[in-house]
C-alpha cells in the first residue's frame, strides 16, 4: 500500500492567480497521476507524472495551465495557473502501488475554489 | 473514445442487497476496479476483476463480462455506512495504462 499526502487540504483563491499543490508518498513510486473532481462528478486524469521526464497530458488540459514538477519519486506538485471559477474542484493526487493488481492509492485531496 | 456508464444514483434499504452496474467500451482494457468514496473523502479500493467471473470479498462481490463489457458490484447486508459514491474504473492497456473513471453512482443506505 502507499501513505499520501497533500497540501493544501483546502484553499479559497481569487481569479487570476496561482495555487501549487504538494503530493508527498511514504514510499518511492515510478508514476504518480493527477486527478480533477468536479463538484458532483466523477474523476479526470489530468496528467501522468515520471520522475525525471516531462509530465504527460490528458486530451483538454495543457502543461500551461496545469504544469507539474516531479523531482523525485516520493513528491510531486500540480499548479493550477491563472485560476477561473470553473477551476474550482478537488485535485487528487493518485499513486499505482502493491504487488498486483497494482491498484491506485489516492491522497485525500485539495479542495480548491477560486471566487 | 472511453465511455464508461453507470447509473446516478441508487437508494436501498439497511440489511438489503443492490447491485450497481457498469458499462465499457474502451479502446484496451487491462482489469476493471471499483473505489468507494465517501462525501469529502479520497476514493478507497474496493475490488478488481480482469478474469471474467465473480470475485467475493466478504459482504462485496465483483463481477465482470469481457465480451459485453459489463460489470456489476453487489454489496449484500447493507449498512448504513455504505451510503457513498461507487465508482467503476477500466485500466487501459496502453501507455501508462492509466485508469479511466466512470460517472459514478451515489448509493443512499436508508433505514
Amino acid at each position: 500500500s502507499a501513505v499520501i499526502s497533500q497540501k493544501p487540504s483546502r484553499d479559497i483563491c481569487q481569479r487570476g492567480t496561482s495555487l501549487t499543490i504538494q503530493c508527498q508518498v511514504d514510499s518511492q513510486v515510478t508514476m504518480m497521476f493527477w486527478y480533477r473532481q468536479q463538484p458532483g462528478q466523477s474523476l479526470t486524469l489530468i496528467a501522468t507524472a515520471n520522475q525525471g521526464s516531462e509530465a504527460t497530458y490528458e486530451s483538454g488540459f495543457v502543461i500551461d495551465k496545469f504544469p507539474i514538477s516531479r523531482p523525485n519519486l516520493t513528491f510531486s506538485t500540480l499548479t493550477v495557473s491563472n485560476m477561473s471559477p470553473e477551476d474550482s474542484s478537488i485535485y487528487l493526487c493518485s499513486v499505482e502501488a502493491g504487488t498486483g493488481p497494482y491498484e491506485q492509492y489516492f491522497g485525500p485531496g485539495t479542495r480548491l475554489t477560486v471566487t | 473514445g472511453q465511455n464508461i456508464d453507470q447509473p446516478t444514483e441508487m437508494t436501498a434499504t439497511e440489511g438489503a442487497i443492490v447491485q450497481i452496474n457498469c458499462t465499457y467500451q474502451t479502446s484496451g482494457f487491462n482489469g476493471l476496479f471499483w473505489y468507494q468514496q465517501h462525501a469529502g473523502e479520497a476514493p478507497t479500493f474496493l475490488s478488481y476483476n480482469v478474469l471474467d467471473g465473480l470475485e467475493e470479498k466478504g459482504r462485496f462481490s465483483s463481477f465482470l463480462s469481457r465480451s459485453k463489457g459489463y460489470s456489476y458490484l453487489l454489496l449484500k447486508e447493507l449498512q448504513m455506512k455504505d451510503s457513498a459514491s461507487y465508482l467503476c474504473a477500466v485500466k487501459l492497456n496502453t501507455g501508462f495504462q492509466k485508469l479511466v473513471f466512470g460517472t459514478g453512482t451515489r448509493l443512499l443506505v436508508s433505514p
